[in-house]
């Protein structure tokens, strides 16, 4: 079976700091892949998405960025975290061009 | 640009009584329409789906409708229980970009 697994789960970063959260999944191959945000009392806004490796579509300007080195790992980085970029980070897949959309359990970022 | 609007934003029900969320979209070319449940603290799970060939699909108290002409589709709970809970938040789908609506807060009081 597939699973997905997302870090660190909580994560406190100062103001200027960098930032890597790190998402891979297992059991599948080729998987499309996303990185979502989710501000506190709303919804998912879609930040990245993967159908392959080294291909990357942004979803929203911002000062993140996405990476996926290989067929099942997919990395969200900043260079300088912003107190704007506080919220719940959530990682999922798909089956290529398929349904449905899997979701990690998601990193709790603060910037103080 | 928001593909997908859901209402309402929150909603306080009896146990036992019906939940109803509803979500409207505009582009036809979506084809896949699920509904996800988020507890606090977790990522969101698929709870049911339904394709644009079919105006309802029932899976135990959860049911969703689809309106295809209206460009709507709601999820309905019967039989609401407190264990039900949770943050709901509809979906539209073109294949490789899934969009989300804002999410229903639903309260299930005893």
């Amino acid at each position: 079976s597939q699973t997905i697994h997302q870090w660190p789960a909580t994560l406190v970063q100062p103001v200027g700091s960098p930032l890597s959260l790190e998402c891979t999944v297992e059991g599948t191959s080729n998987p499309n892949l996303y990185w979502y945000r989710q501000a506190a009392g709303r919804g998912l806004q879609l930040l990245f998405y993967s159908v392959g490796i080294g291909q990357i579509s942004s979803e929203v300007p911002q000062n993140l960025s996405a990476s996926r080195p290989q067929d099942r790992q997919f990395i969200l980085s900043s260079k300088k975290l912003l107190l704007s970029d506080s919220g719940f980070y959530l990682c999922a897949w798909s089956l290529t061009g398929g349904v449905p959309l899997h979701f990690g359990n998601g990193t709790r970022l603060t910037v103080t | 640009q928001q593909q997908v609007k859901q209402s309402p934003q929150s909603l306080i029900v009896q146990k036992g009584g019906i939940s109803i969320i509803n979500c409207a979209y505009e582009n036809t070319a979506f084809d896949y329409f699920p509904w996800y449940q988020q507890f606090p603290g977790k990522g969101p799970a698929l709870l049911i789906a339904i394709r644009p060939d079919v105006s309802e699909k029932k899976e135990g108290r959860f049911t969703i409708s689809f309106n295809k002409s209206a460009k709507q589709f709601s999820l309905h709970i019967m039989d609401s229980q407190p264990g039900d809970s949770a943050t709901y938040f509809c979906a539209v789908d073109t294949g490789n970009q899934f969009y989300f609506g804002t999410g229903t807060s639903l309260t299930v009081i005893p």
